[in-house]
């Protein structure tokens, strides 16, 4: 079983549609999570960082965590086109452990105009 | 303020060959890693290093090797190389070793192909 499951894809959502994206994990040390969005032959880009479980809202993005579940997500709001890339999950442990990131396998988003 | 820098942004090798490529981090950062990004898939780390020092190593064989520069620049070396090193190879940099809300901010990555 792999430390990080990420939704399989690809997905196609019209324009304006609320899109959800999942990730579950194994590993109760992951303490942080981080989603990124990767444009083709881009570097992934960081969405948003949350340690907590509970909800953390940037614009149009929601991450949620739930810790007990070991499942995170991620919502988009209003989605648009521009919101058509990889979006990837990530996880890493606390301080004094090594700070390495864990992904997800990553899902293609494409929003429809 | 200019973002991590990697080079070259392409690359076309035959097996067996060898390969470095090189990062630049965020000015300020001493801290930078190598992940491997296999098409359809996520990235997996390589290396940390911080200060000069590896501070960590995924599960890559020993053909891979990095080091960091006085100027806290990094270049990854790949020897022997396989047709299953094509990949993106990308870089991160982040101001600490491994602070809790330390963030790693991803350059734009060097494309691997392995013929």
């Amino acid at each position: 079983q792999k430390e990080v499951e990420q939704d399989p894809g690809p997905l196609s959502v019209p324009e304006g549609a609320i899109v959800s994206l999942n990730c579950t994990y194994s590993n109760s040390a992951f303490q942080y999570f981080m989603w990124y969005r990767q444009y083709s032959r881009k570097g992934p880009e960081l969405l948003m960082y949350t340690y907590s479980s509970g909800n953390k809202e940037d614009g149009r993005f929601t991450a949620q965590v739930d810790k007990s579940s070991k499942y995170i997500s991620l919502f988009i709001r209003d989605s648009q086109p521009s919101d058509s890339a990889t979006y990837l999950c990530a996880m890493k442990r606390p301080a004094g452990a090594n700070s390495k990131l864990t992904f997800g396998k990553g899902i293609t988003l494409s929003v429809r105009p | 303020d200019a973002g991590v820098t990697q080079s070259p942004t392409h690359l076309i090798k035959t097996r067996g060959q060898h390969v470095t490529l090189r990062c630049s981090p965020i000015s300020g950062h001493k801290s930078v890693s190598w992940y491997q990004q296999v098409l359809g898939q996520g990235p997996q780390f390589i290396f940390q290093y911080y200060e000069k020092e590896e501070r960590g190593r995924g599960n890559f064989p020993d053909r891979f090797s990095a080091r960091q520069f006085p100027n806290y620049s990094s270049e990854l070396n790949v020897n022997a190389l396989l047709l299953g090193d094509s990949a993106l190879y990308l870089c991160a940099s982040s101001s600490h070793n491994s602070g809790d809300t330390d963030t790693q901010y991803f350059g734009p990555g060097t494309r691997l192909t392995v013929l």
